[in-house]
């Protein structure tokens, strides 16, 4: 997973509070997607940008979450508000080109007390 | 939205064992890709199939893309402890941006 850079790798919040998960894409990458995954379960789309434009944002929950890819620095996914039902793994992946491969960070732990 | 049917959803196999799974979709997609998640890390690509009826290895491991477009399958041989993991499919579908859809996992399971 060398290359796609995530922080924090893990993360508490109390209820109420605000989550801010980051992303580096790897060199050279302008794609950057989100995704979701809860314990045993698969990947759940949830955000695609491509440098401050959000191409596909049909897997993300419409309150309380928000994506960015700003034109400097590293794509951040916001959680506002946070409930028990957000502790999950944040994953974030990044390619080259929308035809080309995505290659995935290592993922932040967003646990909710 | 899109599925993808991944199956088995869970094997345990002795090592050495010959491995084999697959997905299948009701689109047509244009890229199969496999990807393989250890505890605690994300998703490493594995193979990348771009072509109808291609066979393409990466060691002891084997896709093909399916000659309908709509499956594809993944061989392990000789399994050893280290291949413990969840193996995830997924496929981009043709037209629009080409979004990437991935399967439901097919977590695999080792015995010494």
């Amino acid at each position: 997973n060398a290359g796609v850079m995530q922080n924090p790798r893990h993360l508490v919040r109390r209820r109420g509070q605000e989550a801010r998960l980051r992303c580096s894409p790897m060199k050279g990458h302008s794609h950057v997607y989100w995704y979701r995954q809860l314990p045993e379960e698969g990947l759940k789309f949830m955000v695609y940008l491509q440098k401050e434009n959000i191409i596909d944002e049909s897997g993300m929950p419409k309150e309380r979450f928000s994506a960015e890819f700003p034109k400097e620095g590293p794509s951040i996914l916001r959680i506002q508000q946070v409930v028990r039902g957000d502790s999950a793994a944040y994953f974030c992946a990044s390619s080259s080109d929308r035809n080309q491969p995505q290659h995935f960070g290592d993922g932040t732990r967003l646990s909710i007390l | 939205g899109q599925q993808l049917n991944q199956s088995p959803q869970s094997m345990f196999i002795q090592e050495g064992e010959d491995v084999s799974m697959n997905c299948t979709s009701s689109s047509i997609f244009n890229t199969w890709l496999w990807y393989k998640q250890e505890p605690g890390e994300g998703p490493v690509l594995l193979i990348a199939l771009y072509k109808a009826g291609e066979l393409t290895s990466n060691g002891r491991l084997t896709a093909q893309f399916g000659i309908t477009r709509k499956d594809s399958f993944l061989n392990i041989s000789a399994s050893i402890p280290s291949d413990v993991g969840i193996y995830f499919c997924a496929g981009r579908e043709s037209g629009g941006y080409q979004k990437v859809t991935f399967g439901t996992g097919t977590k695999l399971q080792v015995i010494p």
